[in-house]
Order: structure tokens, then sequence, then C-alpha cells
């Protein structure tokens, strides 16, 4: 089944700093890729979704790469902020019904 | 827009005991839905995924007699965790696709947090 890698799972950056996230899939029939934030004591906050036909989708100060080749999808967070701070989980979808969701990255922005 | 409620958002109950929680979706036919806990610390793993009108199908380690869903129209699912133990807690997820579409996006709940004493 599909294998989802996520890293790094610990990233401190200033604010105004940009913060990488990236994860590695293995299924090459992963047709959707997703990007979810979880504050503190929360549920998931959806922050942006792609398909297989997209290689890149910038929104909000978020920019998000799909690389297909490598199997690689990344999440680009240009000038962070305080309020940034969260965990955040990547998520693909073959298409069917199950999502499978990487191990989630703790980023913490600091002033 | 597409929404999934889910409740009770916090519940805290006596080891043994069993908690039962509820995903409502609402502006869209939720024909399926996947429920997942994240254990303390931990990411989300998927419990059973539940298509209306099929068979509900649990993931390895995770059994129907432990957690019952019941999907009995296209807005609303219910789990329930029986027999809670300290190994059970955690946050409890439901995941809600939407039918109109093809992108297979799941719309997902804020959680339903258990504590277990």
């Amino acid at each position: 089944g599909e294998q989802v890698e996520q890293r790094p799972p610990h990233l401190s950056v200033r604010e105004g700093d940009s913060a990488i996230i990236i994860c590695t899939y293995t299924d090459s029939a992963t047709a959707y890729f997703s990007w979810y934030k979880q504050e503190a004591g929360a549920g998931l906050q959806l922050l942006m979704s792609v398909l297989s036909n997209v290689d890149r989708k910038e929104e909000q100060g978020l920019t998000v790469l799909l690389n297909k080749k490598d199997k690689r999808l990344s999440l680009n967070l240009t000038a962070a902020h305080p309020g940034d701070s969260a965990v955040y989980f990547c998520a693909v979808g073959t298409g069917g019904y199950k999502v499978v969701f990487g191990s989630g990255t703790r980023l913490l922005v600091s002033p | 827009g597409a929404l999934v409620y889910q409740y009770p958002r916090r519940t805290i109950c006596k080891s043994g005991t069993s908690m039962r929680m509820e995903c409502q979706a609402v502006g869209f036919q939720a024909t399926s839905v996947a429920w997942y806990r994240q254990s303390p610390q931990k990411t989300f793993e998927l419990i059973a995924l539940s298509t209306v009108n099929s068979a509900i199908k649990y993931e390895q380690n995770f059994t129907q007699e432990k957690f019952p869903i019941s999907h009995p129209n296209l807005s609303f699912s219910s789990m329930t965790v029986l027999n809670a133990y300290l190994e059970d807690r955690g946050l409890y997820l439901c995941g809600a696709r939407d039918d109109r579409g093809n992108t297979g996006q799941l719309y997902f709940g804020e959680g339903s947090k258990l504590t277990v004493l």
C-alpha cells in the first residue's frame, strides 16, 4: 500500500523566513494531494489541495509543488509569522476513498 | 460550501465504558465516510471506511466489535468506541467525501477528542 514519509519532524524558523516541508510517496497512481494545519488541541484545517495534473499552486503565502517523477510533494510557507506555528500534515490519495497521512511536521515560528 | 460537523468535541470517560461520536455532512452528499484516530503525538491512522450501501471496511488492528460504525444516509455517520481503555485516547476524525466531483477530496470535521481515565 501507499507509504508516505514527511520531513522534517520539527522545524524552527524566524518570523519572515520561509519554511519548507516535504512529503514523499510511493504509489504512482496517487491522484490528489493535500496539506493540513493542526493547531494545538484542534482538528485539521485544509490549507491547499492539488490534483496530479498540477505542478505548482500558490495561495495566500503558501506554495505547493508536486514533482510526480520523484513522487515528492512540498509545502512552502513564505514569510512565516508566529500564527503559522502548528503541526502540518500532508495527505495523499489515489482517487479512491483512502487517504494516507504523513507523520506531521511541528513548525515553530519565533518573533 | 461543504462542511463536516463532529459531535461531541471532547469527552472524558471512565476506563471500560463506551463513547459514541457523530459526524454530520452539510452541503454535500457524503457517500463515503472515513474515520481516523490520532493518538497522542502521532499522525492520523485510518480506522475504517464506510460507503453507503456497501460493507464497512476496517483497517488492520481495528474491528467492528470494538469500533461499530453506522452510516444510515448520505449526511450522517456515527462511530462508537466500545470498552474504551487508555490506548483508545486520542482525536477521532471523520472525513466525508463529496460525491459530486471526482477530486477525491475528503472534508474533515474538527474531531472528537477522547480522554480515558
